[in-house]
């Protein structure tokens, strides 16, 4: 079974503190990693796509990494703020299917507190 | 511009009953997914579509689930028998469908089914 993982399962910040978390995924038949913020009772939104090894996206205070050799992505918040709490999902793609079907970790839930 | 809708937003029903629900994906995606999120866990995917045609219906878990997508358009996921086990959200996505893990596939609010 090919897995992907997230962690940590729950994150609680303050208000302006820089935050990190990781996603893991098979580093065999990699296609592509998306990131998505999914705050409560809204739609999933797509942070990034990431496809290639080395890649960093950035999106206001938000930065991700891919590394795709060892199968790890790690998404950042700088300066986080009470908006910034949702659950953030990351999802691989794998390669050769014919369908580009994501395949989620759990998620990391982040609460920012003012 | 409107995004991915989804009806009901709630849905709560008995065990054993059938329920529909319902997806207007972004209009000119060609690609349209469901996916299952059940409690503690990630979505899981369900089915594909390409245009009319499910193309991977790998992910539906047995022969009470089905899906529908008739004029390539709006799709129904279609529950037959439901048990407890059955009680999540269920998302649905829609994208251009082009080649290559890069297609950024566009969520709606899904819909969550309660089997009582």
């Amino acid at each position: 079974i090919l897995n992907v993982e997230q962690s940590p399962q729950s994150l609680h910040v303050q208000e302006g503190d820089s935050t990190n978390f990781t996603c893991s995924f098979p580093s065999s038949n990699f296609y592509a990693l998306h990131w998505y913020r999914w705050e409560t009772a809204k739609s999933p939104e797509a942070l990034f796509v990431m496809t290639l090894n080395g890649d960093e996206k950035k999106k206001g205070r938000i930065s991700a990494t891919l590394n795709t050799k060892e199968g790890y992505s790690y998404l950042y918040i700088k300066g986080s703020q009470p908006e910034d709490s949702a659950t953030y999902l990351c999802a691989w793609v794998p390669y050769g299917g014919a369908t580009n079907k994501l395949i989620f970790g759990t998620g990391t839930l982040l609460a920012v507190q003012p | 511009g409107a995004g991915v809708s989804q009806t009901p937003s709630n849905k709560v029903t008995e065990k054993g009953k059938y329920v529909e629900l319902r997806c207007d994906p972004i209009s000119g995606h060609t690609a349209l997914y469901w996916y299952r999120q059940s409690l503690g866990q990630g979505p899981e995917f369900l089915i594909y579509f390409q245009g009319t045609g499910a193309a991977d219906d790998s992910g539906l878990p047995n022969d009470r689930f089905f899906a529908v997508r008739p004029e390539g358009s709006v799709s129904t996921l279609k529950i037959q028998r439901t048990e407890r086990g059955d009680s999540a959200v269920y998302l649905c996505a829609s994208s251009f469908g082009l080649a290559g893990g890069s297609d950024t596939q566009y969520f709606g609010p899904g819909t969550r089914l309660t089997v009582l």
